[in-house]
């Protein structure tokens, strides 16, 4: 157990919907960063928020936001979901960048 | 941009040796190394800072040569446990995003 949540651990859903997954970084951890896994993408970098501002964005679409609430729980927002969007999203924490990172269970979305 | 791993997959006996690299095209500040057991989580095994440091887990270990942007992960007397998907991130010298190479698979055999 990494210490790291994740809800829900499965969501299935239809095209065009919103959804939002939501984590829960370690205890301590300022940093939460958010990755896409696909059988065809690997592990894809989204975004990383750090006590509760944006730090660094990756590959992440539009459609998609997140944001890291006061608490340092963060949310992703992903919206107008296409079939492509069907992956597992990780949330990681970690003390500060370039500290190691600490996997949630992951959040398994299809869409249908 | 994401690095890029070698060998794709690989399979071992147990006790036997086998490396994984990792090259990037960009200055790098640091290397994270993971391990992903299927239908888990990636877990952490160790960063190495620019320097070439090389560190150690137990008989894992890794090097990080920064003038060639590459690092290795060396498993020495590889075990069952070992088994799983490898994979290196790269963090540039010039940001914060953490880039995943594809993985390797290491399977090793009884």
């Amino acid at each position: 157990d990494s210490g790291v949540t994740q809800t829900p651990k499965h969501l299935i859903t239809a095209t065009g919907q919103r959804v939002t997954l939501r984590c829960s970084p370690r205890s301590g951890d300022l940093s939460v960063y958010w990755y896409q896994q696909s059988l065809d993408q690997g592990l894809q970098f989204l975004i990383q928020y750090y006590n509760g501002e944006e730090r660094a964005k990756g590959n992440i679409l539009e459609r998609f936001s997140a944001q890291q609430f006061p608490d340092l729980h963060s949310e992703l927002n992903l919206s107008s979901l296409e079939l492509g969007d069907s992956a597992l999203y990780f949330c990681a924490s970690s003390v500060d960048g370039s500290y190691e990172q600490y996997f949630g269970p992951g959040t398994r979305l299809t869409v249908t | 941009q994401q690095p890029v791993q070698s060998p794709q997959a690989v399979i071992l006996r147990e006790g036997e040796d086998a490396v994984i690299n990792c090259s990037s095209s960009k200055a790098l500040y640091s290397v994270h190394w993971y391990r992903q057991k299927h239908g888990e989580a990636p877990v952490f095994l160790m960063i190495l800072l620019k320097g070439g440091e090389q560190k150690g887990h137990d008989k894992i270990s890794a090097s990080f040569n920064e003038k060639k942007q590459q690092s290795s992960l060396y498993l020495t007397a590889s075990q069952l446990s070992y088994s799983g998907t490898y994979f290196c991130g790269t963090e540039g010298a010039d940001d914060y995003k953490l880039s995943f190479g594809a993985g390797t698979t290491v399977t090793v055999r009884a």
